[in-house]
């Protein structure tokens, strides 16, 4: 059971360039979720998805889009990346509405825009 | 706006009680959640407690809630080294969307032989 990937693990861009992060789960979850994690921040919200075909703004949205073509996969583009963007970035996943939310974390990517 | 406060370090010795505590602002959650981030991977649910109860024991944990104070707090008995991680307290956050979680910005947890 594979649960929730990401990929890729890590990766440097330079700054300008466009960078989509993947993120794939199979275990039929209606929500999806991007986190960034930094030093002494913690764990932010990005964008989210409730169920296939709808996004919404986390408390970070900018600088990021995503789309939600699919169950399965959410991925999260950067257009045009920037030296404040460099974190490492969980997408997570749940099956929201059914009583606990437990989110799945995929491994992470660890991104750095020089 | 919605909040949740918790210290960033805790360092015990192996075999002491570790006691990681949390505040939180939004008292409509239904449940609140206690997440462990061990190195190199993301978080997973470690344990959580429904709002009506106050306190939850599992194992070596145990949780407890005192909802007039907002105040949540997470007992790790006989702590091992293999409790060495980062944890996250997150409250349930109904004004965004359904199922969004806030977290706290985690405390890392120390444990020395």
């Amino acid at each position: 059971i594979a649960g929730i990937t990401q990929a890729p693990t890590s990766q440097i861009l330079a700054a300008g360039r466009r960078m989509t992060l993947r993120c794939t789960q199979d275990m039929r979850h209606n929500a999806m979720y991007w986190y960034r994690q930094d030093l002494g921040l913690g764990l932010r919200l990005i964008h989210y998805s409730n169920t296939a075909g709808t996004t919404g703004k986390g408390e970070v949205p900018d600088g990021y889009s995503v789309s939600r073509a699919n169950t399965d996969d959410f991925p999260l583009t950067l257009a045009s990346a920037v030296p404040s963007q460099t974190s490492v970035y969980f997408c997570a996943s749940s099956e929201a509405g059914a009583g606990i939310n437990e989110q799945f974390f995929g491994p992470g990517t660890r991104l750095t825009v020089l | 706006g919605e909040d949740v406060e918790q210290s960033l370090f805790l360092s015990v010795r192996e075999g002491d009680s570790s006691v990681i505590n949390c505040t939180y602002t939004d008292s409509s959650s239904t449940y609140l959640y206690w997440y462990k981030q061990e190195p190199g991977a993301g978080l997973q649910l470690l344990t959580y407690i429904f709002s009506n109860m106050d306190m939850k024991q599992d194992q070596r944990l145990t949780v407890l809630l005192n909802k007039k104070d907002k105040h949540l707090s997470l007992r790790i008995a006989d702590t091992q080294t293999g409790d060495s991680a980062i944890y996250f307290c997150a409250e349930e956050n109904y004004g965004g969307s359904q199922g969004n979680l806030i977290f706290g910005k985690g405390t890392k947890l120390s444990v020395k032989p």
